[in-house]
């Protein structure tokens, strides 16, 4: 298993639709976890840390299952400026090194 | 509000040739790092620098190699560039360990090796 998976997608949505992703991770001692958005060509940016309780920013929902190894991010009433790449980052322990970012999941949100 | 200002930003290289990519930021972040991003990859760590003073070997040091300047620069050297080395390149910072408060990312470099 890879230390840290995700679908690549795309995934294809309407504009008002609520879309889901998930990102798995191998480690169960991952610490910390984050969820990254990348625009074509652009470079990341942070998009919202993920806690033990879940925690949510307007449209977006982020989890964690600590049981099943895997973060979610749910992104409701999708807009088009959401398309995008959503990266999800995992990190194993306090080393600058133990930090694996997954190679993402793109969303297109159509009209 | 500049942020993390790499340059240049686009970079064509013949194979043998050297060159610098620099790296900046205002933000009196501790730590800094050189990631390469490549199709199918991923973000890759190349090198980093936990404070200023120190430089570690990430994922994919080989050839490549780091200074940091001071506690705002940190450039990232190819003293001999390779086809293989083509490939998008973010340096990003961060106030401590990278478990605390995420990265904020330069814009990158593009750079072809031909």
């Amino acid at each position: 298993r890879k230390e840290v998976e995700q679908d690549p997608g795309p995934f294809n949505v309407p504009e008002g639709a609520t879309v889901a992703f998930n990102c798995t991770y191998s480690n169960s001692a991952s610490q910390s976890f984050f969820w990254y958005r990348q625009d074509c060509r652009k470079e990341p940016k942070l998009l919202m840390s993920v806690y033990s309780s879940g925690n949510e920013d307007g449209r977006f929902t982020a989890q964690l299952n600590r049981a099943s190894q895997y973060i979610s991010l749910l992104i409701r009433d999708s807009k088009l400026s959401d398309s995008a790449t959503y990266l999800c980052v995992v990190i194993r322990g306090r080393g600058y090194s133990t930090l694996t970012f997954g190679k993402g999941t793109m969303l297109l949100v159509s009209p | 509000n500049a942020g993390v200002t790499q340059t240049p930003k686009f970079q064509v290289l013949k194979t043998g040739q050297s060159m610098t990519l620099q790296c900046a930021q205002d933000m009196n972040h501790n730590s800094m790092y050189w990631y390469r991003q490549d199709p199918g990859m991923g973000l890759r760590l190349i090198y980093y620098s936990a404070s200023e003073g120190t430089t570690d070997k990430g994922e994919v040091p080989n050839g490549y190699n780091v200074s940091r300047l001071n506690k705002r620069e940190f450039s990232l050297r190819l003293e001999s560039a390779a086809p293989s080395q083509t490939s998008v390149y973010f340096c990003a910072s961060s106030e401590a360990g990278p478990a605390n408060y995420g990265y904020t990312f330069g814009s990158g470099t593009r750079l072809t090796v031909v």
